[in-house]
């Protein structure tokens, strides 16, 4: 079955724009996670959604948001873009299931990435 | 939420050597995870390990857990060029294993 897929796999913008960019889990998979990826931070957590809700949150400003759609595709946003946005964003989508009285997130599956270069 | 440490944090060996990367983490885990990046790649998952295993095995990948030193290594046997990726760790802690958070990893070159 396909994987993860996101677009646009490679973008350019300018400081003060903003970008939305977009991630179609597995068929299935209802847990999609963000991810950014930079040289100095590493890979960070952004938030994580599950059934159009965000669950979790990682450190981030709110110029970072995003939202989940009833298909479980995904999308985030950054607003008000600053040079040190330029990094790849990662997307992983999960199954979910029921074990020991919560609900669990199996291993992550994750996309190729969106880079992105703010100028 | 917790994320785990890996060490070394880089790693360089010969093709045919072992390659052995450790995970250390601070809190009670339901499972951990390891992964690959391979350069500007989404990252792979290789292995799960649960709580209640000390040691697994996943063709030339064998990780161990210490939940008493909160502690994982992974092994990779006869390595080989195309293993020159980057290794993460991923707990997963109990009761809030709904978000997963990476280290800085360990970067494995396998020189041919």
């Amino acid at each position: 079955k396909a994987g993860v897929t996101q677009t646009p796999r490679y973008l350019i913008k300018t400081r003060g724009q903003q970008v939305t960019l977009s991630c179609s889990p597995i068929s299935g998979h209802r847990s999609v996670s963000w991810y950014q990826q930079t040289p100095g931070q590493g890979l960070q957590f952004l938030f994580e959604y599950f059934s159009e809700t965000q669950r979790n949150k990682g450190n981030f400003p709110g110029r970072f948001s995003g939202r989940q759609f009833s298909n479980s595709r995904s999308e985030m946003n950054v607003s008000t873009l600053e040079l040190g946005d330029s990094a790849l964003y990662l997307c992983a989508s999960s199954l979910v299931y029921f074990a020991s009285g919560t609900l669990n997130t199996g291993e992550l599956f994750f996309g190729e990435g969106s880079r992105l270069t703010v100028l | 939420s917790q994320q785990g440490e890996e060490d070394p944090q880089a790693l360089s060996i010969q093709e045919g050597e072992n390659a052995t990367m450790n995970c250390s983490y601070k809190t009670s885990i339901n499972n951990l995870q390891w992964y690959r990046q391979n350069s500007g790649r989404g990252l792979v998952h290789l292995i799960l390990i649960r709580s209640n295993e000390r040691e697994k095995h996943s063709g030339r990948l064998r990780v161990t857990l210490d939940t008493s030193k909160k502690s994982s290594s992974l092994l990779i046997t006869a390595s080989r060029a195309a293993d020159t990726a980057s290794y993460f760790c991923a707990p997963r802690v109990l009761y809030n294993n709904n978000d997963m958070r990476f280290g800085a990893g360990t970067r494995l070159t396998v020189k041919p």
